[in-house]
């Protein structure tokens, strides 16, 4: 069945810093790609998304790529601060007639210390 | 728009007692999801509603849960009776269509421990 995997937290970063967090996917079909994040205490909010190849999601500094050669859509921003301390979730959601449900990877969690 | 409503914020019961989580998704969407969210398993998705009718319950762990949606306002999720292997946080999602580009709404989850 179709499924999400990304890199393994915590992960914990100087204000300023770089970040990459990588996300693979394994789906029949062409998925649309999401990007959720979860501040502490709160539910999932929309971060970016993609629905097709090669689109590129941004949003609040992040940006992500949908790489259908390489099956990925991994997250980066250039510059971290402290207020993107949260979890973050990679999540494709197929195409209606094979359900159309969103699966989530297991989240990847961000410390950004100042 | 209010968002995603979900009650209670927090539950505390003991093992075997009924417990019913309740969902309001936002006016106009007729997608709705149900999800718990542990740190072992991390987030899955139980049953999901389209058009008030499941589409998908498949990743129910077990009889002892079941979804209702009687109308496209109010969903509730049941554990009855329940464990404390059920403790986690369930939350509710709703989308404005089945279609895979639309974005899910989170409510702030339910936190439920089971003593």
């Amino acid at each position: 069945g179709d499924s999400v995997t990304q890199m393994e937290g915590p992960v914990t970063l100087s204000e300023e810093a770089c970040l990459t967090i990588n996300c693979t996917y394994t789906a029949t079909g062409y998925p649309s790609l999401f990007w959720y994040v979860q501040y502490p205490g709160e539910g999932l909010q929309l971060l970016l998304k993609a629905t097709k190849a090669d689109d590129k999601g941004s949003n609040k500094g992040f940006e992500a790529t949908y790489r259908k050669e390489t099956t990925s859509f991994h997250l980066e921003k250039g510059s971290v601060q402290v207020s993107d301390s949260a979890v973050y979730f990679c999540a494709l959601r197929g195409p209606v007639d094979q359900g159309g449900k969103l699966i989530f990877g297991q989240g990847t969690e961000l410390s950004v210390k100042p | 728009d209010a968002g995603v409503i979900q009650s209670p914020r927090h539950e505390v019961t003991e093992m075997g007692q009924e417990v019913t989580l309740r969902c309001k998704p936002i006016s106009g969407h007729n997608s709705l999801f149900w999800y718990r969210q542990t740190m072992m398993r991390g987030l899955e998705l139980l049953i999901y509603f389209n058009n008030n009718v499941p589409i998908d319950d498949s990743g129910m762990p077990e009889d002892r849960f079941s979804a209702k949606m009687p109308n496209a306002s109010f969903s509730t999720l049941k554990i009855q009776p329940s464990e404390p292997r059920d403790s986690a946080v369930y939350f509710c999602a709703s989308s404005f269509r089945q279609a895979p580009n639309e974005k899910l709404f989170f409510g702030s989850g339910t936190q439920l421990s089971v003593l």
